[in-house]
């Protein structure tokens, strides 16, 4: 079964701050990796995806994300925050061998302090 | 396209009647979730279907909760009675479900808010 986990469950910054949020997944074969947003109010929107090639991968609004395989690991980064990048961000995972099931982590709601 | 469709977008409804969420998937998807989410569960996946199949029910809270696919592009979610304990956004999403190296990336509609009072 696939799994994901999502360490930080709330980070506050201040504008121009760096962001790390860690995620982590469980599954022993090939994945597809997600990076979802949710603004308040709002439906999950994709930020970015990893399906193969390039473990860095550059997202919307200046973010991307790592995928380490070895680490089982596909953090998001940003270098530099902005305050309506407040909102909770969701990793998900799907397996090749689960179909087309996604699963998403608990997600880490980030406040961008002005 | 115009997106995953949801309806209604607010439901308020006293505890023990039906409630009906109804899903119109993305031209073309063939997998559909619906997940719940609440402040203090999170995102939760309730169900998920593939080609009109249920594939997926263990999230399904209990009996009172019910999802079908009648067509490969409408999808309704069940409730009844409905509890007070139920209130949350529920979400329904697709997926053009290539699957293995394919393009899995589900795609969201804007939620149903559902009080149950």
């Amino acid at each position: 079964a696939q799994s994901v986990s999502q360490h930080n469950h709330h980070v506050i910054l201040s504008e121009a701050a760096s962001l790390e949020l860690g995620c982590n997944y469980s599954y022993g074969g090939t994945v597809n990796l997600f990076w979802y947003v949710q603004y308040p109010g709002q439906h999950l929107q994709l930020l970015l995806k990893y399906f193969s090639g390039d473990p860095l991968v550059k997202g919307i609004k200046g973010f991307e994300a790592e995928f380490i395989k070895s680490k089982f690991s596909f953090n998001l980064r940003k270098p530099s925050v902005q305050w309506s990048d407040t909102a909770e961000y969701f990793c998900a995972v799907n397996g090749d061998n689960a179909g087309n099931m996604l699963t998403f982590g608990g997600g880490t709601r980030l406040m961008v302090k002005p | 396209d115009a997106g995953v469709i949801q309806s209604p977008r607010h439901e308020v409804t006293e505890m023990g009647q039906e409630v009906t969420l109804r899903c119109k998937l993305i031209s073309g998807h063939n997998s559909l979730f619906w997940y719940r989410q609440t402040m203090m569960r999170g995102l939760e996946l309730l169900i998920y279907f593939n080609n009109n199949v249920p594939i997926d029910d263990s999230g399904m809270p209990e009996d009172r909760f019910s999802a079908k696919m009648p067509n490969a592009s409408f999808s309704t979610l069940k409730i009844q009675p409905s509890e007070p304990r139920d209130s949350a956004v529920y979400f329904c999403a697709s997926s053009p479900g290539q699957g293995r190296g394919g393009n899995t990336e589900a795609f969201f509609g804007q939620g149903t808010r559902l009080t149950v009072v």
